[in-house]
């Protein structure tokens, strides 16, 4: 079947402007998650929507970052007025559910703010 | 908090030499550990995972065994190919109030030469 997809591939933005981002996770899985990986910083947690409970938000790093997901698939990561250290490449996984299972992730958009 | 620490590379190895790249923890309970790896021009995808101590998680000739006591996960391969060549995360899946995310340690570049 279809792994976890997203869109686009690769963005190159200037400082300022607004971002997004997006995530199809595989057809299913009830959990969804957002992370990002930079050469300073490794691999960190952003955010954990799973089914209809309120998303788990403590990893965003700034107001300034944002995701939803809609009708329990589809999610969105929303950068506003994009900073040069927000360069990074953001992840999005999925899972069926619980951090017991295993997180199926997508091959990334690489971020680049000029 | 959580946290997860592993050997810093890179490693390159000759083909069939042993792999050992270690890999330690610190959390509250009992978390599961995971490895992942990204093949060059790849996306993320678990090797292998456990969920308990004592636990050994196995894939491809590679393995990892849960030692509570001295919380580690480290991961080791008797004999690597080429197409072992990789990038190695070790990570630890949070529990209560961190339960969905993954904590991912810094990454192990390993090239094997032919």
């Amino acid at each position: 079947g279809a792994g976890v997809s997203q869109s686009p591939s690769n963005k190159v933005t200037e400082k300022g402007k607004d971002v997004e981002l997006r995530c199809d996770p595989i057809s299913g899985h009830t959990a969804l998650y957002w992370y990002r990986q930079s050469l300073g910083q490794g691999l960190e947690f952003l955010i954990y929507f799973q089914g209809n409970s309120a998303p788990d938000k403590s990893g965003l790093p700034s107001d300034r970052f944002s995701a939803e997901r809609t009708g329990g698939s589809v999610s969105t990561l929303t950068i506003q007025r994009t900073q040069q250290e927000d360069s990074a490449v953001y992840l999005c996984a999925s899972s069926l559910a619980g951090s017991r299972d295993e997180q199926f992730f997508g091959p990334g958009t690489r971020l680049t703010v000029l | 908090g959580n946290s997860v620490t592993q050997m810093e590379g890179p490693v390159t190895l000759s083909e069939e030499a042993f792999l050992t790249i270690n890999c330690t923890y610190t959390a509250t309970g009992y978390p599961s550990l995971f490895w992942y790896v990204q093949y060059p021009g790849e996306g993320l995808q678990l090797l292998l995972k456990a969920t308990k101590a004592d636990d050994k998680g196995s894939n491809k000739g590679f393995e990892a065994t849960y030692r509570k006591e001295t919380t580690s996960f480290h991961l080791e391969k008797g004999s690597v190919q080429v197409s072992d060549s990789a990038v190695y995360f070790c990570a630890l899946g949070g529990r209560g109030s961190t339960l969905g995310r993954l904590y991912f340690g810094r990454g192990t570049q390993l090239t094997v030469w032919p």
